[in-house]
């Protein structure tokens, strides 16, 4: 079955740093995604980005973050100047066509910030 | 309360019986979604259950939608060890083509052999 793919599997960078993370979504998938969850609480919403553009973003995703689509199969995330609060895990997910549809997570990247 | 409390917050329950989990949201939703998460790992996605539906089966999983209530229950018939994980409700409350999926705090569940 097909899977979203996500590197690194963890990440340290010194605060202040900037980190990129990087996922492959299904293949046929057109709607992505990006979450986060701080250790022992709930996943939220970042970002979700179809036809090139972000359709919603959270306000958490401010403008130290950014998403990218950068060839046709990666989709980033990233952070310009991390801060200790970005530690977290980070998942990515992606939807298919139409939309309102199951969406399929990756195994995340758990992001440390020093 | 927040959008997507689950209750309770944790069950351990005997394997071999079911397993029910109930989950309450404030604003209005254009579907609601059950999704499984084992310790480390990705949230898998269980079922999704539309604001026009009330009922849905899937295999060994039951959901109910109540939207006058704004709540859904999630129940695990004949639980096995495998069903051990951390159990989530997110609501879809996106105005636009791409989800916004608002996830609960959890439930997590314990099956003991």
């Amino acid at each position: 079955e097909p899977e979203v793919t996500q590197t690194p599997s963890h990440q340290v960078t010194q605060m202040g740093q900037e980190v990129i993370l990087r996922c492959v979504p299904i293949s046929n998938h057109l709607y992505f995604y990006w979450y986060r969850q701080i250790l022992g609480q709930k996943v939220e919403f970042l970002v979700s980005f179809y036809n090139n553009e972000i359709s919603e973003k959270s306000e958490i995703f401010d403008d130290q973050f950014s998403v990218e689509r950068p060839d046709g199969s990666n989709f980033t995330l990233k952070i310009r100047s991390t801060k200790l609060e970005d530690s977290a895990m980070y998942f990515c997910a992606s939807s298919d066509r139409t939309g309102y549809q199951p969406q399929h997570f990756g195994d995340g990247t758990r992001l440390s910030i020093l | 309360s927040q959008q997507g409390e689950e209750d309770p917050q944790a069950l351990s329950i005997q394997e071999g019986e079911n397993a029910t989990m109930n989950c309450s949201y404030k604003t209005s939703i254009n579907n609601l979604q059950w999704y499984r998460q084992n310790s480390g790992r990705g949230l898998v996605h269980l079922i999704l259950i539309r604001s026009n539906e009330r009922e849905k089966h899937s295999g060994r999983l039951r959901v109910t939608l109540d939207t006058s209530k704004k709540s859904s229950s999630l129940l695990i018939t004949a639980s096995r060890a495998a069903d051990t994980a951390s159990y989530f409700c997110a609501t879809d409350v996106s105005d636009s083509s791409a989800s916004k999926i608002i996830f609960g705090s959890g439930t997590r569940l314990s099956i003991r052999p």
